[in-house]
């Protein structure tokens, strides 16, 4: 399974954008990158994927590098209930594996 | 939509008893998955089914834990004996077929939290 780098905790105040990175260089060309949070005591929760194009959803958006090696969760205003682990996951198409990693702890302060 | 529903959310046993853990996933989803979450870890996967039959076991403990999923929908996690280090969150998810092709987004229980002293 391809291998993520994340930081192990960032934080952020409330109401401003946050900028998850996730590094990836061994990523394959079939390779989706996904990304689940976790909030305490909680499952984890889907937030997004993509393959090469940047990505919008209601909840955030991905920013993929052009050669793919790394990609950025955006959360455009960050509020208290976005305090989460978020994991950055690569999973090829079709296999529906998820190789979570220890993923990167978001505290946000009022 | 109701979610992945999961019991009980707690339990505490002594080591070398043993437990079994209950999930119900979202109605038609045709995958369910076990996760196994130690303190500070991402979840692990411990087993994928597809309707009733095991995709992927790789790493599930053989000699102590067994998992099933008799009919296609619930399924049953059980550890005998438990060791101390079964100590973990264990996670049901579930994921839905679409046009007849299954989907890589999964959709994650609440957990059921076992303490094993």
């Amino acid at each position: 399974d391809a291998k993520t780098t994340q930081p192990n905790s960032m934080e952020s105040n409330e109401e401003e954008p946050v900028h998850l990175p996730c590094n990836h260089s061994t990523i394959s060309g079939t390779d989706y990158i996904h990304w689940y949070r976790q909030l305490p005591s909680q499952g984890p929760e889907y937030v997004i994927h993509g393959l090469t194009s940047n990505v919008n959803n209601r909840m955030a958006s991905l920013a993929i590098a052009e050669d793919r090696k790394s990609s950025t969760l955006i959360l455009h205003r960050a509020t208290l209930r976005d305090a989460a682990v978020y994991y950055c996951i690569l999973s090829a198409t079709g296999f529906q594996k998820l190789v979570f990693g220890t993923g990167t702890r978001l505290l946000v302060s009022p | 939509e109701a979610g992945v529903a999961q019991s009980p959310r707690y339990k505490i046993i002594e080591k070398r008893q043993s437990v079994a853990f209950w999930c119900n996933p979202i109605s038609g989803h045709a995958t369910l998955y076990w996760y196994q979450q130690i303190l500070g870890q991402g979840p692990k996967l411990l087993i994928q089914f597809q309707n009733n039959g095991v995709v992927d076991d790789s790493q599930l403990p053989k000699d102590r834990f067994s998992a099933e999923r008799l009919k296609g929908v619930d399924s049953t996690l059980k550890i005998q004996p438990a060791k101390l280090e079964d100590s973990a969150v264990y996670l049901c998810a579930s994921s839905p077929q679409v046009g007849g092709r299954r989907t890589d987004t999964q959709y994650f229980g609440p957990g059921t939290r076992l303490t094993v002293l």
